[in-house]
C-alpha cells in the first residue's frame, strides 16, 4: 500500500511552459485534493474532486487545470507556467465517509519557475 | 464561509516544558478536528484527531481537548523535545453542505529551545 505517490519530486520549468503534475492514490478513496504552498506559509487549496469526474474549484484555482478520470488518479495541469507558480504541490486524498475522514498528502512536488 | 483560525504563528518554548495551540472555527455543525505536523522539507502527517462527540483525546505526550460551546479546540504538548519542532496546523471539517473539504488553520511554528 503505497498511499498518496507524487511525480515528479522536482521540476524547473521555464516562464510560458507547461507541465502536470502526476497524484495517484492506492486506497480507494473518494476525495482527492491538490494544494500549494508557498516558503513559510500554509496550505491553498487549488481543486479538489469528490469522485471520478467529478471536479470542483479551490481558493486559488486560477492558471491550473485538473480531470478525474479515474478513482486512483488526480493530475494538475499548468499551462504558461508564471513566477507566482513557483511553490511546493501536494496532493492529498481521503475516503470521506463518517469514521473515515483521515487526509493522507502525497510527498509533495516542488516547482521552480524561472 | 468556514473558518478556521489559529493562535499563535510562532511559539518558542524550553525543551521539557509544555507548548498550546489554539484554534477556533466558525461552523457550529463541524464534526471532525485533526491536528497534522509538518516538519522541515516533508509532507504534512496527521498527529491526533477529535471527533464532535469527545471532550479530550491523548496520545502519550500530545493532547486534544474540544470546546463545542465556544467552538474552540487546542493542542497539547507536554514534556518537549527537539524532535517536536516543526510546524502544526489544525483543521475542521464543516457541517454535512460543506463535508467535502477540510478547512485548515495558518499554522503555528515550533521551536523547542535545548
Amino acid at each position: 500500500n503505497a498511499g498518496v505517490t507524487q511525480t515528479p519530486k522536482f521540476r524547473i520549468l521555464k516562464i510560458g511552459q507547461s507541465m502536470t503534475l502526476q497524484c495517484t492514490q492506492d486506497m480507494n478513496h473518494n476525495y482527492m485534493y491538490w494544494y500549494r504552498q508557498d516558503p513559510g506559509m500554509g496550505l491553498k487549496l487549488i481543486y479538489y474532486s469528490v469522485g471520478a469526474g467529478i471536479t470542483d474549484k479551490g481558493e486559488v484555482p486560477n492558471g491550473y487545470n485538473v480531470s478525474r478520470s479515474t478513482t486512483e488518479d488526480f493530475p494538475l495541469r499548468l499551462e504558461l507556467a508564471a513566477p507566482s507558480q513557483t511553490s511546493v504541490y501536494f496532493c492529498a486524498s481521503r475516503q470521506g465517509t463518517s469514521g473515515e475522514e483521515t487526509q493522507y498528502f502525497g510527498p509533495g512536488t516542488r516547482l521552480l519557475v524561472l | 464561509g468556514e473558518n478556521v483560525e489559529q493562535h499563535p504563528s510562532t511559539l518558542s518554548v524550553q525543551e521539557g516544558d509544555s507548548a498550546v495551540i489554539k484554534c477556533t472555527y466558525s461552523d457550529s455543525a463541524s464534526n471532525y478536528f485533526p491536528w497534522y505536523k509538518q516538519e522541515l522539507g516533508k509532507r504534512p502527517q496527521l498527529i491526533i484527531d477529535i471527533r464532535s462527540n469527545v471532550g479530550e483525546k491523548k496520545d502519550q505526550r500530545i493532547a486534544v481537548t474540544l470546546n463545542k460551546t465556544a467552538k474552540h479546540f487546542s493542542l497539547h504538548i507536554t514534556e518537549t523535545q527537539p524532535e517536536d519542532s516543526a510546524v502544526y496546523f489544525c483543521a475542521a471539517i464543516p457541517g454535512y453542505s460543506s463535508a467535502s473539504k477540510i478547512i485548515f488553520g495558518s499554522g503555528t511554528r515550533l521551536s523547542i529551545r535545548p
